[in-house]
């Protein structure tokens, strides 16, 4: 299965200031996956990153609140924008391998 | 649409019994299904899937589930629970939905409490 480093693990935030999180994976892999749980909550998917064209976003997810990047196949970055306490969660990417799926060990995110 | 129910919120299991956890899914086409585990302040851990064959999977620590189509479930079951196996257990199903077939979608997870 894939490893991926997640980073950063945790971070305090001002509200209204953004926050960028990036994964890399040890290998190519087509899609990245995004996923934010709120405390005491399940893993809701945000969007699905692939290289080389826009994220996909699910439904209550914007672009211009998750902007996310994807420059290859090994990397991306999800930008948590103009933050607000809401903003509050875990946030942890994926990837698929051979119909497995790998999770990074999140970023927990507190926003003030 | 595709979705994942589990239907408790928490199981309560005394150390040494048996335990399930319940799991059913809506989705189209043959479905992959998925059991991770979460303990507190670590990250989200694979624990079996089920693709295709054998209806019955095993996994790590001793877990195992069964795959029933008709009744479209997917409980996850162990013999005999430990005190460490007290963990959040989520349910998971490969999708389809904008973003391409093969999203993962979670249930909303359940919490398993084991008492000595």
């Amino acid at each position: 299965s894939a490893v991926i480093s997640q980073k950063p693990s945790r971070d305090i935030c001002q509200r209204g200031t953004s926050l960028t999180i990036q994964c890399q994976v040890d290998s190519q892999v087509t899609m990245m996956f995004w996923y934010r749980q709120q405390p005491g909550q399940s893993l809701t998917l945000i969007a699905t990153a692939n290289q080389g064209s826009e994220a996909t976003y699910e439904s209550g997810f914007v672009i211009d609140k998750f902007p996310i990047s994807r420059p290859n196949l090994t990397f991306s970055t999800l930008t948590v924008s103009n933050m607000s306490p809401e903003d509050s969660s875990i946030y942890l990417c994926s990837v698929e391998r051979g119909a497995g799926y790998t999770f990074g060990s999140g970023t927990r995110l507190t926003v003030v | 649409a595709q979705s994942v129910a589990q239907p408790e919120d928490q199981v309560n299991v005394a150390e040494g019994n048996p335990l399930t956890v319940k799991c059913t899914y809506s989705v189209s086409g043959n479905p992959y299904l998925f059991w991770y585990v979460q303990y507190p302040n670590r990250g989200l851990q694979f624990l079996l899937k089920y693709i295709t064959g054998d209806n019955l999977v095993k996994g790590s620590y001793g877990f195992e589930a069964e795959f029933n189509k008709s009744q479209t479930s997917f409980h996850l079951k162990k013999p005999s629970a430990l005190v460490s196996d007290s963990a959040l257990y989520f349910c998971a199903v490969r999708g389809g939905g904008s973003g391409g077939y093969n999203k993962l979608i979670f249930g909303a997870g359940t919490r398993l409490a084991l008492h000595p």
